[in-house]
């Protein structure tokens, strides 16, 4: 199947400091990217829907300033948080879909590895 | 609403035992996807299905759209299957996915 990868795998940040996490599609261009976040023994929540060359759409309460994304190209998007605060620390997880152009084609998603941040 | 719920949220069995997890959801949907999540590890993704039946390894995942409901089974569970398996939907004329609880599995062995 596809691979997704993201780094880093582990961040721990001081608070105040912002912290990039990258999503890379591997073997596979990807228009449609999606950033969630996984609390312990939660299911994935998720924070913003990417699609290559146009803004990300963010859900309901998650703070765009606070958590900029970025897809520049079909195989990048990056997860910038901002001025860290402990109540960041979380798993970050990303998927990567493809969906035809011009309609949905129902496109399978995969997963990256996540990233676990921890700000002190 | 769009809803995805899936059942047991736990399940203990002995190794060798045949596993099933079930997941309904309420409104026509796009795919339905089986993962697989070890504790303090990323996702995998087991299978995606719209339709029908698919099969990999000792693992099967089956739908059945007219009763909006989808099945995974593992046959001849081991220790290593011991993970959470989350059931995901991407509804009908949506690019997102709806997750259900998870069920969290335990094989003893």
């Amino acid at each position: 199947g596809a691979v997704v990868s993201q780094h880093p795998s582990r961040v721990i940040c001081k608070s105040g400091t912002s912290v990039k996490i990258e999503c890379r599609s591997l073997d596979f261009q990807a228009t449609t990217m999606f950033w969630y976040r996984q609390f312990p023994k939660k299911s994935l929540m998720l924070m913003a829907t990417s699609n290559e060359g146009s803004k990300a759409t963010y859900e309901q309460g998650v703070e765009k300033d606070k958590f900029l994304i970025n897809h520049a190209s079909l195989t990048l998007s990056t997860l910038t948080v901002t001025s860290a605060h402990p109540e960041d620390s979380s798993f970050y997880i990303c998927s990567a879909t493809s969906f035809a152009s011009g309609r949905r084609s129902g496109g399978e998603q995969y997963f990256g590895p996540g990233t676990r941040l921890t700000v002190t | 609403k769009n809803e995805v719920e899936q059942s047991p949220q736990n399940l203990t069995a002995q190794e060798g035992e045949f596993i099933t997890i079930n997941c309904s959801y309420s409104v026509g949907i796009s795919a339905l996807h089986w993962l697989q999540q070890h504790p303090g590890g990323g996702i995998v993704s087991l299978f995606m299905l719209s339709s029908g039946k698919k099969k990999h390894g000792r693992l099967i995942a089956t739908i059945n759209i007219q009763e909006k409901h989808s099945s995974l089974h593992i046959t001849a569970s081991h220790p290593r299957d011991s993970a959470v398996y989350i059931c995901a939907v991407r509804f009908t004329g949506a690019q997102k996915l709806v997750f259900g609880q998870g069920t969290r599995l335990t094989i003893n062995p």
